[in-house]
């Protein structure tokens, strides 16, 4: 069965500082990795999809790498700003979507 | 429409009622995932439709639950008897084709459930 382990479980950083969440998964037959944000209250929005061919994905200040053979992956968030607080959940998908927990960013102006 | 659409966005019941919850996907995605995401958790997998059909249920918890997408588009998530347990926000996400070709799911605003 695949578990998705997210750390830290919560993160709280000063204004402009680069970070990094961690993700790891135990089962490396999937499909693809997703890094999605959740705002409070609100659903899902895809930040990041890498396939398993791929070993890292980027999109603005944002970057998520990916090493299925030892079942981790990492977003990088550059120059944090206090709008990327939210709950970043890393999902890896077999034939459906296993989640994290997540890991609650606040960003600190 | 524009993204996924999700009714009632809040609905509270007591226990033992019955509970229907709509999900409006992206026009033209065949696929459909309902999940279920408890407070300070990631979301869990109930069901996934490919078209009309129930292609993998095995994350429906017991025979509470149950799901139907009659016309491959919109889908209604049927609750029986409802327990305090199952108070939770309940994600609905298409996506236009099946996972294996890698693409993104979109997901709705969730309906929150509360039972009293």
């Amino acid at each position: 069965k695949q578990e998705v382990t997210q750390i830290p479980a919560a993160l709280s950083v000063p204004e402009g500082e680069n970070l990094v969440l961690n993700c790891s998964f135990t089962d490396s037959a999937i499909y693809n990795l997703q890094w999605f944000r959740q705002d409070p209250g609100k659903g899902l929005t895809s930040l990041l999809l890498i396939q398993s061919s791929q070993r890292e994905q980027t999109s603005g200040r944002l970057n998520a790498s990916l090493d299925k053979s030892s079942g981790r992956s990492t977003l990088y968030i550059a120059a944090s700003q206090p709008g990327d607080s939210a709950t970043y959940l890393c999902a890896v998908s077999g034939n459906k979507l296993v989640f994290g927990a997540g890991t609650i960013l606040r960003v600190k102006s | 429409g524009a993204g996924v659409s999700q009714t009632p966005s809040n609905k509270v019941t007591e226990k033992g009622k019955y509970v229907e919850l709509r999900c409006d996907p992206i026009s033209g995605h065949t696929a459909l995932y309902w999940y279920r995401q408890s407070l300070g958790q990631g979301p869990e997998f109930l069901i996934y439709f490919q078209g009309t059909g129930a292609a993998d249920d095995s994350g429906l918890p017991n025979d509470r639950f149950f799901a139907v997408r009659p016309e491959g588009s919109v889908s209604t998530l049927k609750i029986q008897r409802t327990e305090r347990g199952d108070s939770a926000v309940y994600l609905c996400a298409s996506s236009q084709k099946t996972p294996q070709y890698q693409e993104t799911q979109y997901f709705g605003p969730g309906t929150r459930l509360l039972v009293l």
